[in-house]
């Protein structure tokens, strides 16, 4: 069974550009997440998703951050201007279901360097 | 205010022995606690489970246990060995209308010593 997969794995821009990760879930795979993930922290949520509709994006910055899973299997995060703090690891995750206690299935992640 | 802790960056153990590595939480609600392992480069890889109505979870060399009155999980792996140098993340599943939602701890970085 394929991974979930992630593209691009690296990327450098410069501050006030933008940028757009690519994420496509375990087949099968109903709910899809984004989380961010800087450099010594833990990974933080910043949408999920229910087939192709929102369940929590509370913690997404919507000034400057956008996702969508339009046929709800793969999905798009935007970050349209980029700032320096937005320096950190892009990880998406999918799991077969959203129902609390539901293994959640990680990508590799997308690198961000923000200059 | 985090809500998941783990207050070890960093922990070296021998090969062969017993690596421990420990989680305390603050939300009493929690009801579902992950572990997760990371290598550098990749995502992180889903190790163990417990649910909040267990206060034990074994997988081969990897034990979860759960003190709910003390806010408290940790990881056990015995015996120890090289290939488990990595970061632990211990998770917990946040309560509520988004269920799916795991708060992550800061990780521990474990290295195993030949």
């Amino acid at each position: 069974e394929a991974g979930v997969a992630q593209s691009p794995r690296y990327k450098i821009i410069e501050k006030r550009q933008s940028v757009a990760f690519w994420c496509n879930p375990i087949s099968g795979h109903a709910t899809l997440y984004w989380y961010q993930q800087i450099l010594g922290q833990g990974p933080k949520l910043l949408i999920q998703f229910q087939n192709n509709g929102v369940v929590d994006d509370s913690q997404l910055p919507k000034d400057r951050f956008s996702a969508e899973r339009l046929k709800g299997v793969d999905s798009t995060l935007k970050i349209q201007p980029a700032k320096l703090e937005d320096s950190a690891v892009y990880l998406c995750a999918s799991s077969l279901v959203v129902l609390g206690g539901e293994t959640q299935y990680f990508g590799p992640g997308t690198r961000l360097l923000v200059l | 205010d985090q809500q998941v802790k783990q207050n070890s960056p960093s922990l070296s153990v021998q090969e062969g022995r017993i690596s421990i590595l420990n989680c305390d939480y603050t939300n009493s609600m929690f009801d579902y606690f992950l572990w997760y392992k990371k290598y550098p480069a990749e995502g992180p890889t889903f190790l163990i489970s417990i649910s909040s109505i267990k206060d034990k979870n074994e997988d081969g060399r990897f034990t979860v246990f759960l003190n709910k009155s003390a806010k408290h999980l940790s990881l056990h792996i015995v015996p120890s060995q090289p290939g488990d140098s990595a970061v632990y993340f211990c998770a917990a599943s946040e309560p509520g209308g988004s269920q799916g939602n795991l708060i992550f701890g800061k990780g521990t970085k474990l290295s195993v010593k030949p």
